[in-house]
């Protein structure tokens, strides 16, 4: 049984640019949540997709939107990088609650340079 | 507002002794906390979680504390191995809101 897969698992890209990061959930959750780790933090909620739809959001800016598609799997997007957008992007699923079974998948990590 | 914080960013413990890793919250409203483990490279891997209408609940060598008296949540974990070493996380989910608020973390290093 997979766990959450994430791809790529390293990226770089040009301050400006645009990227787009993807994620599938461990079978049998329907819940997908994105979180930001900068080097020496811990993760930041980004924002939490279910039913397709943003459920929740964390502060970030307009840049960071993102997807889910009906097969679950969602994707994160950010426009215009900048320098600080450099972090282990970490996707996390669940069965609609957390205390229901919170998993995270391995991250990508993004360069922006 | 949001914050969980760890009392110590490193610890330092030698192999066989028992460990502990302290986190202060300060949201009175969370209802679920998890501590998680993160090697390098990787996720955070899930180790243990209480909910609020507990004070203690134990695993294979670790055992979690809360006391919602202070808004304090330790892990401790028993006879350490070299594979202990990581940063561990404590983080907690307010009620209702569905998404985890982590602290910054601390590094556990495994001496011989």
């Amino acid at each position: 049984d997979a766990g959450v897969t994430q791809s790529p698992t390293h990226l770089i890209k040009t301050r400006g640019q645009q990227v787009t990061l993807r994620c599938s959930p461990k079978s049998g959750h329907d819940t997908v949540s994105w979180y930001q780790q900068a080097l020496g933090q811990g993760p930041q909620f980004i924002f939490q997709y279910y039913e397709e739809e943003e459920r929740q959001r964390g502060n970030f800016p307009d840049r960071f939107s993102g997807h889910q598609f009906p097969n679950y799997s969602s994707e994160l997007n950010v426009n215009a990088l900048l320098l600080g957008d450099s972090a282990l992007y970490l996707c996390a699923s669940s069965l609609d609650r957390v205390e229901r079974g919170y998993t995270f998948g391995s991250g990508t990590r993004l360069t922006v340079v | 507002g949001e914050s969980v914080g760890l009392h110590l960013p490193t610890l330092s413990v030698q192999e066989g002794d028992n460990s502990i890793i302290n986190c202060a919250y300060s949201n009175s409203a969370s209802d679920y906390f998890i501590w998680y483990k993160q090697e390098s490279g990787k996720g955070p891997q899930f180790i243990i979680d209480i909910r609020s209408n507990m004070d203690k609940r134990q695993g294979q060598r670790v055992t979690v504390l809360l006391n919602k008296t202070v808004k304090h949540l330790s892990l401790q974990i028993a006879a350490t191995q070299p594979g202990d070493s990581a940063v561990y996380f404590c983080a907690e989910n307010i009620q209702g809101a569905q998404k985890l608020v982590f602290g910054q973390g601390t590094r556990l290093t495994i001496n011989p």
